[in-house]
């Protein structure tokens, strides 16, 4: 079956560390993106990728990182610098240019501070 | 500036019908997404309207009408496992066609 796989479900984070969230689409979608959902808020877009080797700044970047290097995969790191990395992170994808489709989410991992 | 409104929770009976509200502001409309999402799971989506009028799908309608930037989602025949966060999305051009969130509605069904 076609989908997205978040992976871990759930993750901890220690002061000063660096980690990283997976997020792997066999759904053959070009476009990929994460976001960033707290309670009583609408989701908020970190960054988004259209096509492989290529991704652009959501919202709220800053202190995370992401790379592109297949069209498969679309990692985000959560960096020592995003001083409040609580949160429930959600990966979708969808196709590209078509404006009509929505986008496929995956089951999302929930970060906590240790 | 962007806005998306919806209320933050609503209440219904299980048989009855229930409308969701979803108000926004942007310059640059290009289409309406509503999504149902269970506690702690992924939003799955549910409809998408870009022309004014109605989108029916079986036991889910919704609404649009872009001279009043307003849509809503009506939920017909309301089962428990209706009971969920419902998101309403906007794309919006000035945004590089990105979509805006609002902050989700929670609809509690009780018997």
């Amino acid at each position: 079956d076609g989908g997205i796989t978040q992976s871990p479900k759930y993750l901890f984070r220690k002061e000063g560390q660096n980690v990283t969230l997976s997020c792997e689409q066999n759904l053959n979608h070009d476009a990929m993106y994460w976001y960033r959902q707290d309670p009583g808020q609408g989701l908020r877009l970190i960054y988004y990728s259209q096509i492989v080797n290529d991704f652009q700044k959501g919202d709220i970047a800053e202190g995370y990182s992401v790379s592109r290097e297949k069209k498969e995969s679309f990692p985000l790191t959560v960096t020592s610098a995003q001083k409040n990395p609580t949160a429930f992170y959600l990966c979708a994808s969808s196709l590209r240019g078509q404006f009509n489709q929505p986008q496929h989410f995956g089951d999302g991992t929930r970060l906590s501070i240790l | 500036g962007q806005n998306i409104d919806q209320p933050t929770e609503m209440t219904a009976t299980e048989g009855a019908i229930v409308q969701i509200n979803c108000t926004y502001q942007t310059s640059g409309f290009n289409g309406l997404f509503w999504y149902q999402q269970h506690a702690g799971e992924a939003p799955t989506f549910l409809s998408y309207n870009v022309l004014d009028g109605l989108e029916e799908k079986g036991r889910f309608s919704s609404f649009l009408s872009r001279s009043k930037g307003y849509s809503y989602l009506l939920l017909k025949e309301l089962q428990m496992k209706d009971s969920a966060s419902y998101l309403c999305a906007v794309r919006d051009r000035n945004s590089n066609y990105q979509l805006i969130w609002g902050a989700g509605t929670k609809l509690i069904i009780k018997p």
